[in-house]
């Protein structure tokens, strides 16, 4: 069975720092990884996936993530935040033709 | 782009009451889904079809049905509606090609407010 753990419900940083958002998966095939970004009010939109090419994966805005096999990690850091960037992450695990898995998802939170 | 159109933006019902989520995609995906998102418990699938007239259990389907009678529209149905179903609904879709890895591509999401 596949499942997703998203470490840390909420952080917070400041304007111009590291943003790093972590998630581990579970899974007994390859995975399919996704990051998904939920501002308010809004659905959810696609920031990047990985789908066994190349370990790490640009996604947009700025954001990206490497696939760690020997870790079950897929963590979403972003080397400057801005404040346009607080908003809900989700991170996600499928495979093909079946409902994705998703994370409980974390808050970030871009102080000035 | 695809995109995923939800035709209720804010609702609010009273309990008992029976409610309607509406779901259209105009990108003749097959795949159509239903999830329910609530503070701390991320997405949770509530229901989801893989073809017209076709219909899955989900995680939690318990209180709600679905309709898929054409391709691009799938209906979310609360029979009775009770509070807590109260809560912020996702309809999303993805194609069934062969070369998917299962993107998901979401509408705006309902809110629905049961008092």
């Amino acid at each position: 069975a596949q499942s997703v753990t998203q470490l840390g419900s909420h952080v917070s940083v400041s304007e111009g720092a590291l943003v790093l958002l972590r998630c581990n998966y579970s899974s007994s095939v390859p995975p399919y990884l996704f990051w998904y970004v939920q501002y308010p009010n809004q659905g959810l939109q696609l920031l990047l996936k990985y789908t066994s090419a190349a370990t790490l994966v640009k996604g947009i805005n700025g954001f990206e993530a490497e696939f760690k096999k020997s870790e079950t990690s897929f963590h979403l850091t972003k080397p400057s935040a801005h404040m346009s960037d607080a908003a809900e992450y989700f991170c996600a695990v499928g495979k093909a033709g079946t409902a994705l898995i998703f994370g409980k998802g974390t808050t970030l939170s871009v102080s000035s | 782009d695809v995109k995923v159109t939800q035709s209720s933006r804010y609702l609010v019902k009273r309990t008992g009451e029976k409610v309607f989520l509406e779901c259209v995609q105009d990108m003749d995906h097959e795949n159509m889904f239903w999830y329910r998102q609530d503070p701390g418990l991320g997405l949770r699938l509530i229901y989801f079809s893989y073809d017209v007239k076709m219909k899955e259990k989900g995680d939690i389907p318990e209180g709600y049905s679905v309709s898929r009678e054409k391709k691009e529209r799938f209906s979310l149905i609360l029979e009775s509606a009770s509070t807590n179903q109260t809560s912020m609904y996702l309809c999303a879709s993805s194609s069934r090609a062969y070369s998917n890895t299962g993107e998901l591509f979401f509408g705006e999401g309902s809110r629905l407010t049961v008092l």
